[in-house]
């Protein structure tokens, strides 16, 4: 159980195009979703939390019209990367989580985006 | 401590060390502590959540601590094996906000 799906796996699009990252709990609703990069060698950096029918609350340094959240149901939370340029180029990665903050994160298998 | 922290940064032992790594972080506001293993080309899986001052938690040969006064946690690995290589990461608090993680190698 817990199974959080993330897609696309791998994403190669053109600088100025925008890209959507989708994030799915299949088998539990999920009350926050979690938004992370990864740049090259170092840990996961949180780039915003959502909650479902509200607006994302993004970490200091992230820009929000950059960076899009939207989390329109329990189950589906989306990223999506607008204006996309070669310094975006990363590896994104989802998790949820059940209850709150004291039961454990599910995380979806990521998303390494090259924008050319 | 402001931000979760932890040591070291990496870890080499042979096959059938024992080693233990530590998260500090803020004790101020303390809700809960996580553990996750991060394999590479996998996703990060959940080993512990802790909560309690006190706390021990175990799961094989693998078991973590927690002192929320002082704010730190423990992870300890015993009879490393190779399938242990990973990286460690903790988050606290209302946040998660991960650590740099410890990678662990352990070799043959």
């Amino acid at each position: 159980g817990a199974v959080v799906s993330q897609h696309p796996s791998r994403v190669i699009c053109k600088s100025g195009t925008s890209v959507k990252i989708e994030c799915r709990s299949l088998d539990f609703q999920a009350t926050t979703m979690f938004w992370y990069r990864q740049f090259p060698k170092q840990s996961l950096m949180l780039m915003a939390t959502s909650n479902e029918g509200s607006k994302a609350t993004y970490e200091q340094g992230v820009e929000k019209d950059k960076f899009l959240i939207n989390h329109a149901s329990l189950t589906l939370s989306t990223l999506t990367v607008t204006s996309a340029h070669p310094e975006d180029s990363s590896f994104y990665i989802c998790s949820a989580t059940l209850t709150g903050y004291d039961s454990p994160l599910h995380f979806g298998n990521g998303t390494r985006l090259t924008v050319t | 401590i402001l931000n979760v922290e932890q040591s070291p940064q990496s870890l080499h032992v042979q096959e059938g060390d024992s080693t233990n790594f530590t998260c500090s972080f803020p004790s101020s506001n303390f809700y809960a502590l996580h553990w996750y293993r991060w394999e590479t080309a996998k996703s990060p899986k959940a080993l512990f959540v802790m909560t309690l001052n006190g706390d021990e938690k175990k799961k094989g040969r693998i078991s973590a601590t927690l002192n929320t006064k002082e704010g730190y946690s423990y992870l300890y690995i015993k009879g490393s094996q190779p399938e242990d290589s990973a990286t460690y990461l903790c988050a606290s608090n209302n946040d998660m906000r991960f650590g740099a993680g410890t990678r662990l190698t352990v070799k043959p």
